[in-house]
């Protein structure tokens, strides 16, 4: 069965960069979540999607945004990267009043 | 947000060994999940579980909602079982979540 697909598994960027990750979510799933774990800690809740609309948001910075595309993609943006958004990155997907499943997730180092 | 705790938060168990583990919430919840984190990082969903009790092989799980816990039963542990096990709960379509885990250690 397909799950959800992340891409790049790794990612090393210099301070104040640019990053985008991208998440292909289950087909037919209706909710696009992304969450942020750093090191030690667990996962934290960024921003989620539902139908491409943005439906809640976390604990994102503002240097962070995010977008759901016509084709259900989505794509998370982080610009001015610091050394502490060092961290995985995972996207979910879900149908409503289902369970969530998690892609690989996106690790992030910030040099 | 709704609190979720874990206990216990680290766990170390002979290979063979049974164990559960537990999650407390602090609201009402619609939905709940069992994670398993494998030392690569992966996420794995174990139960979608926000009430009643599910079996899968050698893994369990419980939840009571009226009283706001859930229990994970691990018997006849591996070494493959090692990793952080958490819980995470949400409402309605919103966000899940997480509590902090138990980190289990299954040694041969």
């Amino acid at each position: 069965a397909a799950g959800v697909i992340q891409s790049p598994r790794h990612l090393i960027k210099e301070k104040r960069e640019t990053a985008t990750l991208k998440c292909y979510p289950i087909p037919r799933h209706d909710t696009v979540y992304w969450y942020q774990q750093g090191p030690g800690q667990d996962p934290q809740f960024l921003i989620s999607f539902y139908e491409k609309m943005q439906s809640d948001k976390g604990s994102i910075p503002d240097r962070f945004s995010a977008q759901q595309f016509s084709d259900y993609h989505s794509e998370l943006n982080m610009s001015s990267l610091e050394l502490g958004d060092s961290a995985l990155y995972f996207c979910a997907s879900s149908l409503t009043n289902y369970g969530y499943t998690f892609g690989s997730g996106t690790r992030l180092t910030v040099v | 947000g709704i609190q979720v705790e874990q206990s216990p938060p680290d766990l170390i168990l002979q290979e063979g060994a049974n164990s559960t583990l537990r999650c407390n919430f602090s609201d009402s919840v619609n939905n709940l999940q069992w994670f398993h984190q494998n030392p690569w990082g992966q996420l794995i969903n174990l139960f979608y579980i926000p009430s009643g009790t599910k079996q899968n092989g050698r893994l369990s799980a419980t939840t009571v909602a009226t009283e706001r816990y859930s229990l994970l039963y691990i018997s006849s542990s591996q070494t493959t079982d090692s990793g952080v096990y958490f819980c995470a709960v949400g409402t309605g379509a919103n966000n899940l979540f997480f509590g902090t885990g138990t980190r289990l250690t299954v040694i041969p």
